[in-house]
């Protein structure tokens, strides 16, 4: 998608290991926003932030940490990936409060 | 508990038809409605925005209203065409806040 790229698009894990996904956005755009998407539960929001070095808890952050030291770049790390883990991992920018917002095209990670 | 529904059964609908898809929502004061496409493989992409004040929105062949005292969106693909078929989201933005929490989705499949 124009000015967000999630990198890796796809990645297989061991259990115990820790895995970093990255999202880098080209809009500079303040906002950032990690989601998972799984069958039945839809899209849930992992973390997000709110600027530089300002993030917050999402519903689903256990065993998930991110940074963002600069405003193009938003991480997210799975401390010790485990099965449950096993997901598709959406990032999302947008300009403004309740505005719409910019998907990536999304990571699949499988946690074996 | 605050809960987003949508359709979980695919609707299924004849090339030139209008589909109508239904959102519905409790324990919410949305500041903001959502609506999202989303193809296989793909991140959502965003549709139309719809605030609390507003009843009805259009975009060429979409419409969107926002009813709070029913406390439910519904979403019209008129003269559908087979390129429509994808999954469609909706999602909303409290007041309070800028995170978006989103309904499970509705797929929806136009035949020619």
């Amino acid at each position: 998608d124009a000015g967000i790229t999630q990198s890796p698009r796809h990645k297989v894990t061991e259990t115990g290991t820790p895995v970093t996904l990255r999202c880098h956005q080209t809009e500079n755009h303040r906002y950032m926003y990690w989601y998972r998407q799984d069958p039945g539960h839809g899209l849930r929001l992992i973390h997000y932030s709110y600027g530089v070095k300002d993030t917050d808890k999402g519903e689903v952050s256990d065993g998930y940490s991110v940074s963002r030291s600069k405003t193009e770049d938003f991480l997210l790390t799975l401390e010790s990936a485990t099965s449950s883990q096993t997901s598709v991992y959406f990032c999302a920018i947008s300009v403004s409060q309740g505005g719409g917002y910019t998907f990536g095209s999304g990571t699949r990670l499988t946690v074996v | 508990s605050q809960k987003i529904e949508q359709n979980s059964e695919a609707l299924n609908i004849q090339e030139g038809k209008t589909a109508t898809l239904t959102c519905n929502y409790t324990n919410y004061s949305p500041a903001y409605l959502q609506w999202y496409r989303q193809d296989p493989g793909r991140g959502p992409v965003f549709l139309l925005l719809i605030r609390e004040n507003e009843k009805e929105k259009r975009k060429e062949r979409l419409k969107v209203t926002f009813d709070t005292t029913l406390k439910q969106s519904l979403f019209h693909i008129t003269a559908s065409q087979p390129a429509d078929s994808a999954t469609y989201l909706c999602a909303l933005v409290g007041a309070a806040g800028n995170k978006l929490t989103f309904g499970g989705g509705t797929r929806v499949l136009v035949k020619p």
